[in-house]
């Protein structure tokens, strides 16, 4: 059973727009969420996280929502370039007992064109 | 801050051979978390190290085992190799004393061929 779920495995926008990725999750334990975003052959590099007693975190051009209720975050990112072209993780924590163990979702292909 | 380091970057193995691939996390973090990346299952956890003591694990036969040293570099060994052990092996690392708030940063990962 997939407990993170990212359903667009792609997303094509233009440069300058607004790129929002989608996640959802099954397991109402979690309430740490972090995305990453990851290049071929390469590790995944941390971009933005969001504990769940918030639900909006900014960082730059990324911001990510959070809805306990409907248990679904997103990742915005605004203005998009060209190089945010990559493949986007989402991936939730439960923090208790000291629990390190992170569920990812499969990913979302941006792709940012010129 | 140095980042997260994996070696080695590339592995080639044939069946039924072992396999230890080594991380050093970024300096000051004392955790060591391990995952394995494939175009099927995609991310999937395998353990996290804290203090030299296995903390968490995940799904995994026991032909996958690790161990943390004192400096809090960790190795993870993986013997009787299979086809299906083919896919880049990822470590990340974090301070570990807080998992409500922590940030757990990757290595570039080992990419293992097994043929």
């Amino acid at each position: 059973d997939q407990q993170v779920k990212q359903n667009s495995p792609s997303l094509s926008v233009q440069e300058g727009r607004i790129s929002i990725l989608n996640c959802d999750y099954t397991n109402s334990m979690f309430d740490y969420f972090l995305w990453y975003k990851k290049y071929p052959a390469e590790g995944p590099t941390f971009l933005i996280s969001i504990s769940s007693i918030k639900d909006k975190n900014e960082d730059g051009r990324f911001t990510v929502f959070l809805n306990k209720s409907a248990k679904h975050l997103s990742l915005h990112i605004v203005p998009s370039q060209p190089g945010d072209s990559a493949v986007y993780f989402c991936a939730a924590r439960t923090s208790g007992g000291s629990n390190y163990k992170l569920t990812f979702g499969k990913g979302t292909l941006l792709t940012v064109n010129p | 801050k140095a980042g997260v380091t994996q070696t080695p970057r590339y592995l080639i193995k044939t069946r039924g051979q072992q396999v230890t691939l080594s991380c050093s996390p970024i300096s000051g973090h004392r955790s060591v978390s391990w995952y394995q990346q494939t175009p099927g299952q995609g991310l999937q956890f395998l353990f996290e190290y804290f203090s030299e003591t296995q903390r968490n694990k995940g799904n995994f036969p026991g032909r996958f085992s690790g161990r943390q040293f004192s400096n809090s570099r960790s190795e993870m060994n993986v013997s009787t190799l299979e086809l299906g052990d083919s896919a880049l092996y990822l470590c990340a690392s974090s301070p570990g004393l807080a998992a409500n708030t922590d940030t757990q940063y990757f290595g570039p990962g080992t990419r293992l061929t097994v043929l």
